[in-house]
C-alpha cells in the first residue's frame, strides 16, 4: 500500500526562526513528490519535484527530494506569521493514467509574532 | 478565469438524506478529482474522472457516487448521508498527463456535517 508520513505533525516556532519540514514515502511507483500550503481553504502549489538532489526554491521556500532514502524536505528561512499554514506533502505514484495523489496527514506550522 | 468552484460551500444534513456537491472549472482541464480531508489524515481520494462521461473510485469510493456529463463539471453525490461522511470535501483538476508535468488546482471546499 502506498504511503506518505509527514513529520512533525505541529509545529510551533517564532517569527524569524527557520523550520524544515519532513516527507517520507513508500510506493511502489514514483512520478512526482508534490508540496501544497493550505491555509484556510484550498491547498495551493508550492513545488513539484522528480529528480534526487535537485533543490526546488522560492523566495524563503526551498525544497529537496532523496529518492534514494525516500524522503523530502521543505525549508522555511526566517519565517513570518503568513507561513501560519497546513504544509501537505503529496506523491504521484501512477506513471500513467490520472495523477492518484497520495497525501501525507500534513504538518501544522504556527509562527508566533 | 475562476479556476475550481464548489458549491454548496457549507451544508448541514440530517443523516438518510441525500445532496450533491458541485464542481465546476473554466479551465478546459480533463482530469477532475474529489476528495476528503478529515483531521490528521490528509486528502484522500473519493473518486475521479479522466474525461467526460467517465469515472473510477479512489481510495475511499463507498457512500459516494459521481457523474461527469459535461467536462467542466464533476458531480459528487451522497445518497443516504451518514456520520462518518462529516468532512471537508475538495474538489481539483488537472489538465493532462503529460510533459510538462501538471499539478492539481483545487477548489475552495465544501464543509459538511452530517447529525
Amino acid at each position: 500500500e502506498d504511503k506518505v508520513v509527514q513529520s512533525p505533525l505541529s509545529l510551533v516556532v517564532h517569527e524569524g526562526d527557520t523550520v524544515t519540514l519532513n516527507c517520507s514515502y513508500e510506493v511502489t511507483n514514483f512520478r512526482s513528490l508534490l508540496w501544497y500550503k493550505q491555509e484556510k481553504k484550498a491547498p495551493t502549489f508550492l513545488f513539484m519535484l522528480t529528480s534526487s538532489g535537485i533543490e526546488k526554491k522560492s523566495g524563503r521556500l526551498s525544497s529537496i527530494l532523496d529518492k534514494k532514502e525516500l524522503f523530502s524536505i521543505l525549508n522555511i528561512t526566517a519565517t513570518q506569521t503568513g507561513d501560519s499554514a497546513i504544509y501537505l506533502c503529496a506523491v504521484d505514484p501512477i506513471i500513467q493514467g490520472a495523477q492518484k495523489l497520495v497525501f501525507g496527514q500534513g504538518t501544522r506550522l504556527t509562527i508566533n509574532p | 478565469n475562476a479556476g475550481v468552484t464548489q458549491t454548496p460551500k457549507f451544508r448541514v444534513l440530517k443523516t438518510g438524506q441525500s445532496m450533491t456537491l458541485l464542481c465546476a472549472q473554466d479551465m478546459n482541464h480533463e482530469y477532475m478529482y474529489w476528495y476528503r480531508q478529515d483531521p490528521g489524515m490528509g486528502l484522500r481520494l473519493i473518486h475521479y474522472s479522466v474525461g467526460e462521461g467517465t469515472t473510477a473510485k479512489g481510495e475511499v469510493p463507498d457512500g459516494y457516487n459521481v457523474s461527469r456529463l459535461k467536462k467542466q463539471n464533476f458531480l459528487l453525490g451522497l445518497e443516504s448521508a451518514a456520520p462518518s461522511q462529516t468532512s471537508v470535501y475538495f474538489c481539483a483538476s488537472s489538465r493532462y498527463r503529460g510533459l510538462p508535468l501538471e499539478t492539481q488546482y483545487f477548489g475552495p471546499g465544501t464543509r459538511l456535517l452530517v447529525l
